[in-house]
């Protein structure tokens, strides 16, 4: 079944560690998006990627860093977390805008990273 | 630059109650169009889209949106509401074309609580 994924869906962590985000999807999209979303808040791109060796920042300055080896996965890293990075991260997919196909982003669960 | 304003950060209606969920738009090219619904906990689902044609969009669950150009709207309804409609719901405005195509901006979002 098409779709994605994220790993683990909750993380508690303390100060200063080394933390990644996983994100997989099977959907056969090239384009993938992390997203951050604090509580109540709306969501701010943070990075996105067209396919494989292509990462792009996003409209919301973030610490994390991603990289894109494989198409289906795309890593969200921190090296070392703080309690500012305290939120929830949500990964996307979609298929390269503009080649006639459907183009809306699926979302998978989230992330709540919790920083100590 | 884009942007998206949701009027209403809580919306309440009864079961059976017309749902009606605001969004305006700022856009300098011809916009895409989407309404996102999130569950506790969850990522978001695609609700509905207006890329282009008919203004009149309906989507899953019961919901529909018009677009209209002329009031930079569009406007999430349902006819009645149920209680499996309670939760957050996000409209987000898309680049059509040019280097960040496809990337979403969304709104602060709207919740939705509906009484029995």
């Amino acid at each position: 079944e098409a779709d994605i994924y994220q790993t683990p869906r909750y993380l508690v962590i303390g100060t200063g560690k080394k933390i990644t985000l996983e994100c997989s999807q099977t959907m056969g999209h090239d384009k993938m998006y992390w997203y951050q979303q604090d509580p109540g808040m709306e969501l701010h791109l943070i990075h996105y990627s067209y396919g494989v060796n292509s990462t792009e920042k996003g409209d919301l300055s973030s610490e994390s860093t991603v990289s894109r080896i494989r198409t289906e996965h795309f890593p969200l890293t921190l090296e070392s977390a703080r309690p500012s990075h305290t939120s929830q991260y949500l990964c996307a997919s979609s298929a390269i805008p503009g080649q006639g196909l459907n183009n809306e982003q699926f979302f998978g669960p989230g992330t709540r990273l919790t920083v100590l | 630059a884009q942007s998206v304003t949701q009027l209403g950060s809580h919306v309440s209606v009864s079961e059976g109650a017309l749902v009606l969920l605001r969004c305006n738009y700022s856009s300098s090219v011809p916009p895409y169009l989407f309404w996102y619904v999130q569950y506790p906990n969850q990522g978001l689902q695609l609700l509905l889209k207006y890329t282009t044609g008919a203004t009149l969009v309906k989507g899953i669950n019961g919901f529909e949106a018009e677009f209209k150009k002329s009031e930079t709207s569009f406007h999430l309804t349902k006819p009645s509401a149920h209680m499996s409609d309670a939760a957050e719901y996000f409209c987000a405005v898309s680049e059509g074309y040019g280097g960040s195509q496809g990337n979403l901006i969304f709104g602060k979002g709207t919740k939705l609580s509906v009484k029995p």
